[in-house]
């Protein structure tokens, strides 16, 4: 079945700083990747949708300049949070789709990023 | 995109059958319906897909009623380990190379007791 991979698993940063997260389709091509974001105790978010050669687009209320996504690659997704703060501490979720898979319309998520600004 | 309700949380005994139902009543006719399962820390994990009647794989059954306002997620013989969120989504399934984002509800909390 399809695999998405995500790196890093959880990360530490310091307020100010810039962290990368990426997401990388392991055994297919994907046009198209999305990220999520999760608080606590609550439901995913969908913060972008990332396209392969094109420009992301971002859900109402998400700040592009702030959350910067890169899709070079049909295999390559990445997330860069910039100047972090603590209230950008959450858990980041990626997910594409194999289209290989015509009974399978679902999703495959990778397996998150635990995101913690101090 | 449809909107879904679902049961906040549910408690079931280990070995008993779980039925989850969300309602989905602005259901559009290229809608399908698909079922995921989050443990805490991960990403989701996709459970089962469909678009009417009933569809069975080795982990759950779904069951669509004829108007498909709503769908059933069974779980037979819960198992400690089935203790996660799951969550009912409805989408527009789109031709090969095409995409619809996918949105989350609240899901639904299940606490398996021993």
């Amino acid at each position: 079945g399809a695999v998405v991979s995500q790196h890093p698993s959880w990360v530490i940063c310091k307020s100010g700083t810039s962290v990368k997260i990426e997401c990388r389709s392991l055994d297919f091509q994907a046009t198209t990747m999305f990220w999520y974001r999760q608080f606590p105790k609550q439901s995913l978010m969908l913060m972008a949708t990332s396209n392969e050669g094109s420009k992301a687009t971002y859900e109402q209320g998400v700040e592009k300049d702030k959350f910067l996504i890169n899709h070079a690659s049909l295999t390559l997704s990445t997330l860069t949070v910039t100047s972090a703060h603590p209230e950008d501490s959450s858990f980041y979720i990626c997910s594409a789709r194999d289209f290989r898979w015509d009974t399978n319309y679902g999703y495959t998520f990778g397996s998150g990023t635990r995101l913690t600004v101090v | 995109l449809a909107k879904t309700t679902q049961p906040i949380s549910m408690d079931s005994y280990e070995g008993q059958e779980v039925n989850i139902t969300c309602s989905h009543n602005n259901i559009a006719t290229n809608d399908y319906i698909t079922w995921y399962q989050q443990f805490p820390s991960q990403g989701p994990r996709f459970i089962i897909q469909g678009y009417k009647t009933k569809v069975t794989n080795e982990v759950a059954s779904l069951f669509i009623p004829a108007d498909r306002k709503s769908s059933t997620l069974s779980l037979p013989r819960v198992s400690l380990s089935d203790t996660a969120v799951y969550y009912c989504l409805v989408a527009t399934v789109v031709n090969s190379g095409g995409y619809q984002k996918v949105t989350f509800g609240i899901g639904t909390k299940l606490q398996v007791i021993p």
